[in-house]
């Protein structure tokens, strides 16, 4: 099976700006979780979509939004971004049905200058 | 929310030596807890988890207790390798809820 793919692997943008992200789950998972590492504050929880609804919600401003399509690839957009912005963004798959294993793709560095 | 907590934030070991890395969290809902192991560069890569009805899981060098009462899980690792060197995480999350709290991270150096 291939693993969780992400695009594009790396991003430079201007404050202001907005940004997309893509994300591909491992094959026959329906849950996609995204995730934001920085070495202030660690790995932090956005949120997390399942058939294309979104089940869960971290702790961010409304700048942050995501969606899920039928085939279960996911984006997240960030507007108006801001220099804290800058992260590694990440997202994980999971097959979304009891099992709890969730399996990282290989991230989006994102500097914002 | 969950609140988890990880000690110690770095750890050196010679090699051959254990590893002992330790966790507790706040939310006594929380029930799977796994752990994720990133080398410079690299995705996070769950090496092993477990779920609050077991007490003890191995596999291999490595192996994670848990203590429901206490709030509290650990990371064993036994005989330690060079290529055992990496920033471990530990997390927790709910039955029903695939939101993962994470905890800062242990940097583990092991020294050849």
């Amino acid at each position: 099976k291939a693993g969780v793919t992400q695009t594009p692997r790396y991003l430079i943008k201007t404050r202001g700006q907005q940004v997309t992200l893509s994300c591909s789950p491992i094959s026959g998972h329906r849950s996609v979780s995204w995730y934001q590492q920085t070495p202030g504050q660690g790995l932090q929880f956005l949120f997390e979509y399942f058939s294309e609804t979104q089940r869960n919600k971290g702790n961010f401003p409304g700048r942050f939004s995501g969606r899920q399509f039928s085939n279960s690839r996911s984006e997240m957009n960030v507007s108006t971004l801001e220099l804290g912005d800058s992260a590694l963004y990440l997202c994980a798959s999971s097959s979304g049905q009891g099992e709890h294993e969730q399996y990282f793709g290989p991230g989006t560095r994102l500097t914002v200058t | 929310g969950e609140n988890v907590e990880q000690h110690p934030s770095t750890l050196s070991v010679q090699e051959g030596d254990s590893a002992v890395i330790k966790c507790t969290y706040s939310d006594s809902a929380s029930n799977y807890f796994p752990w994720y192991k990133q080398e410079l560069g690299k995705r996070p890569q769950l090496i092993i988890d477990i779920r609050s009805n077991v007490g003890e899981k191995k596999d291999q060098r490595i192996a994670v207790t848990l203590n429901k009462t206490a709030k509290h899980f650990s990371l064993h690792i036994t005989e330690t390798q060079p290529e055992d060197s990496a920033v471990y995480f530990c997390a927790a999350s709910r039955s029903n809820d695939y939101k993962l709290s994470f905890g800062a991270g242990t940097t583990v150096t092991v020294r050849a």
